[in-house]
């Protein structure tokens, strides 16, 4: 079975500086890993994704994520975080052959203070 | 484009009725995703539709859940009698035909049962 861990339940960070939300992921087979978003009342946003190839994914408001297949880690960071990236981040991966779930993390809420 | 629609956004209702969620995916979308965000816990796969064919439906807690894509369109979610556990937020996402895609999500149903 696969599964999704993200340690942290909140993340607090100064503007201006940069940020790094954890996630480390089970999978048997290649994983396919995505970060989600969510800002109040609003639904999932898509961030970015690994699929193949260069182990740094850059994606959506100036976030990128590294995938480590030896920590079995895809951590989020941003070098200079803003106040409006408070929101709550979720980590997810797909494996196994064939499968379209996606087996979430239970979220880390990051906190910019001005 | 237009992206995924849910309705309501929030529901409210009794234990023992019924609620009927809905979700309009991308158009052109053959995959479609039921999600649910139980008390803050982790959001966990219901179902899977591919046009109007249940291609994956081991998340659905019970029988008092179902779900229905006819035409292979919008898909609706029937919680029937709905119980206090249920409460939580409902999410639909749709993504096109390959495992490498990302999917897209709905802003989701909130649904509380008192």
């Amino acid at each position: 079975a696969q599964s999704v861990a993200q340690p942290e339940d909140q993340v607090n960070v100064a503007e201006g500086n940069p940020l790094t939300v954890k996630c480390t992921y089970s999978v048997s087979g290649n994983p396919y890993l995505f970060w989600y978003v969510q800002y109040p009342n609003r639904g999932l946003q898509f961030l970015l994704k690994y699929i193949t190839g260069d182990n740094l994914v850059k994606g959506s408001y100036g976030f990128e994520a590294e995938f480590n297949k030896s920590q079995t880690s895809f951590h989020l960071k941003k070098p200079s975080a803003l106040v409006s990236d408070s929101a709550l981040y979720f980590c997810a991966v797909r494996g196994g052959a064939g499968s379209y779930q996606l087996t979430f993390g239970k979220g880390t809420k990051l906190s910019v203070i001005p | 484009e237009a992206g995924v629609t849910q309705f309501p956004s929030h529901s409210v209702i009794e234990k023992g009725q019924t609620v009927t969620l809905r979700c309009d995916p991308i158009s052109g979308h053959d995959n479609l995703y039921w999600y649910r965000r139980v008390m803050g816990k982790e959001i966990k796969f219901l179902l899977h539709f591919v046009k109007e064919s249940k291609q994956d439906e081991s998340g659905m807690p019970n029988n008092r859940f179902l779900a229905e894509r006819t035409g292979g369109t919008y898909s609706t979610l029937k919680v029937q009698p709905a119980e206090l556990e249920d409460s939580g937020v409902y999410f639909c996402a749709s993504s096109q035909a390959q495992l490498r895609d990302g999917y897209t999500f709905g802003s989701g149903t909130r649904l509380t049962v008192v």
